[in-house]
């Protein structure tokens, strides 16, 4: 089974402020990467498949890059309702599909 | 407008069995492959089961052979039949569609609201 590491646990971070994700996979999933956004009592949305192919509706302000084991997500100046947590998860080898554990990004 | 709709969470006590649905509306459900996936209290993702559109199905080692994934062409709904129930398996329970995008790339597109299952005496 893959296992997927982000990186870091919490980010607190101001409006506007650009910000990074990391996700590492323990071996190469190629460009067969998603990242999902929740908010609290809310389901996840698809914010990018592929590694950097944004998901219907999703703003540029979201971008991701990355292949192999690293990956990044960036959002390149915070919104108020981009304040969530961010899970990536790998769609190469399957099943199972595994998921980060989550970063959550709060207001700093 | 493309939608999944989940139900049948609640209460259960430990051993119990709970069958949870997920009615589909604006695509098939058999045309796509469908996955559960779960949200203990407090915590990350946990994938738990997949259908395929030719029908096959794949587990989590931590629900196989409890689980049952399912689906009825013609309610066009999903379904995950939940025996042996364990104080672990307490999550909120969501229905995916596990949309391809090509060059075996795939995203979870669409997603129900989630519906509560707590297993407990």
């Amino acid at each position: 089974e893959i296992v997927m590491t982000q990186s870091p646990a919490t980010l607190s971070v101001s409006p506007g402020e650009r910000v990074t994700l990391s996700c590492r996979a323990s071996q190469s999933v190629s460009s067969n990467l998603a990242w999902y956004q929740q908010k609290p009592g809310q389901a996840p949305r698809l914010l990018i498949y592929g590694a950097s192919t944004r998901a219907t509706g999703i703003p540029p302000r979201f971008s991701g890059s990355g292949f192999g084991t690293e990956f990044t997500l960036t959002i390149s100046s915070l919104q108020s309702e981009d304040f969530a947590v961010y899970y990536c998860q790998q769609c190469n080898n399957w099943p199972p599909w595994t998921f980060g554990q989550g970063t959550k990004v709060d207001i700093k | 407008e493309v939608q999944l709709v989940e139900s049948g969470g609640g209460l259960i006590q430990p051993g119990g069995s709970l069958r949870l649905s997920c009615a589909a509306s604006g695509f098939t459900v058999t045309s796509n492959y469908m996955s559960w996936v779960r949200q203990a209290p407090g915590k990350g993702l946990e994938w738990v089961s997949i259908i395929y559109r030719d029908g096959n199905t794949f587990y989590a080692d931590s629900v196989k052979g409890r689980f049952t994934i399912s689906r009825d062409n013609s309610k066009n709904s999903l379904y995950l039949q939940m025996d042996s129930l364990r104080a672990e398996d307490t999550a909120v329970y969501y229905c995916a569609r596990d949309e391809y995008y090509g060059s075996g790339i795939y995203g979870m597109d669409v997603w129900g609201q989630g519906t509560t299952v707590t297993v407990s005496s």
